[in-house]
């Protein structure tokens, strides 16, 4: 069982530059999350899903995009990469009905923008 | 305004010794609190959670205890194991599951 898929694993983007940070779980969880980890930081939500065709924003949205078109991937879309978005980024997923409300990761992309 | 904070940065504690590990919140209508351990270069990892309605929930040598009196969280390591050195993070969720996370503790346990 793979459970939660990042890739890719490193990635250094220019300024302006745009990509896309790709997320896939096999879990059959309903609730998928994107968190940013800034150095010496907790974890920041960027933006969640709880469902195919349903995204809405967390804490720290601007310059990011998402789409949720299956259960199993949800996509976060980089646009006109800045050095503040130089980060490590992970992606959760979570079963809507878990009593222990737990998230589960994947193991994280490192981007740093330059 | 910081919703969960962890207030030391670091610990260390000798293995066979209990590690205790804090975390205080601003808001009483959160309903759960988690608590996640992550490795270098590794996502983090979920440890345990606890209900707003109890104040104790224990897991094999991890226990975290819930004071909603005083806002505070904690999680108890005993016997603390190098294996768990570690940064430690406490999380409460805000509704849909979605978490706010404090700023973490670094566990370092020696030999």
């Amino acid at each position: 069982n793979a459970g939660v898929t990042q890739t890719p694993k490193f990635r250094i983007l220019k300024i302006g530059q745009s990509m896309t940070l790709q997320c896939a779980q096999d879990m059959n969880h309903n609730y998928m999350y994107w968190y940013r980890q800034d150095p010496g930081m907790g974890l920041k939500l960027i933006y969640y899903s709880v469902g195919a065709g349903i995204t809405d924003k967390g804490e720290v949205p601007n310059g990011y995009n998402v789409s949720r078109s299956t259960t199993e991937d949800f996509p976060l879309r980089l646009e006109l990469a800045a050095p503040s978005q130089t980060s490590v980024y992970f992606c959760a997923s979570s079963y809507s009905r878990d009593t222990g409300r737990a998230q589960y990761f994947g193991a994280g992309t490192r981007l740093s923008v330059l | 305004d910081q919703q969960v904070k962890q207030n030391s940065p670091s610990l260390s504690v000798q293995e066979g010794r209990i590690s205790i590990l804090n975390c205080d919140y601003t808001n009483s209508m959160f309903d759960y609190f988690l608590w996640y351990k992550k490795y270098p270069a590794e996502g983090p990892t979920f440890l345990i959670s606890i209900s707003s309605i109890k104040d104790k929930n224990e897991d094999g040598r991890f226990t975290v205890f819930l004071n909603k009196s005083a806002k505070h969280l904690s999680l108890h390591i005993v016997p603390s194991q190098p294996g768990d050195s570690a940064v430690y993070f406490c999380a409460v969720n805000t509704g849909f599951q979605k978490l706010v996370f404090g700023t973490g503790t670094r566990l370092l346990v020696s030999p």
